[in-house]
């Protein structure tokens, strides 16, 4: 079963507006990480937050990690019409070398002009 | 720009078929991963190695099999394609950190 579970499902906005996402995981974690995916192509890796890390920013893009709760959040300020995509959260579990990497179930984000 | 490289990126076969899918890095990452997703569905890990000779199977059954003889290569193969594997392959690799991923495979089989 997968370790993430995201909602919304989807998400539907305008440009300009702000666009949240949520994740939330059951094992305890090294880093959490949002990736992006375009329709039909690989994933890109967007920001990595450490377990002992609550908020990190990059560009438009603010990510918060609440361990206590087990959950994630992606904010996208300003949304563009090109920011329409899919993305998934992933999470490395805190289990040394062997453990991989798992993601979410995805949000797929449309921006409408 | 990621070092990961897929080949094919489309492959339509025929019932029955064997093929492989090639999956190469060249960023010296003992972690690789393949994952199979339909259109605008989640990703489901179906094999991870974490190091040469090392592979295991993922969380959704698959009736593929890897193997990683280098760290470079990680190929997956099909001894006997079926409509039901039709689907997209997606393979990654990541340090202690991100994953990079590559293009995928979208598989058909008719």
């Amino acid at each position: 079963s997968q370790q993430g579970e995201e909602d919304p499902q989807a998400l539907s906005i305008q440009e300009g507006e702000n666009a949240t996402m949520n994740c939330s995981y059951k094992t305890s974690i090294n880093n959490l990480q949002w990736y992006r995916q375009n329709s039909g192509r690989g994933l890109v890796h967007l920001i990595l937050i450490r377990s002992n890390e609550r908020e990190k920013h990059s560009g438009r893009l603010r990510v918060t990690l609440d361990t206590s709760k087990k959950s994630s959040s992606l904010l996208i300020t300003a949304s563009r019409a090109a920011d329409t995509a899919s993305y998934f959260c992933a999470t490395a579990p805190n289990t040394g070398t062997a453990s991989k990497l798992t993601f979410g179930t995805g949000t797929r984000l449309q921006v409408t002009l | 720009e990621a070092d990961i490289y897929q080949t094919p990126r489309y492959l339509v076969i025929g019932t029955g078929k064997k093929i492989t899918l090639e999956c190469s890095q060249t960023m010296g990452h003992d972690k690789m991963y393949w994952y199979q997703q339909d259109p605008g569905m989640e990703l489901h890990l179906i094999h991870y190695s974490y190091g040469v000779n090392s592979t295991e199977k993922g969380d959704l059954s698959s009736e593929s099999t890897v193997s990683r003889i280098r760290t470079e290569h990680f190929p997956l193969t099909l001894e006997s394609a079926r409509p039901s594997h039709t689907s997209q392959y997606l393979c990654a690799s990541s340090g202690e950190g991100e994953a990079f991923f590559g293009q995928g495979t979208r598989l058909t089989v008719v």
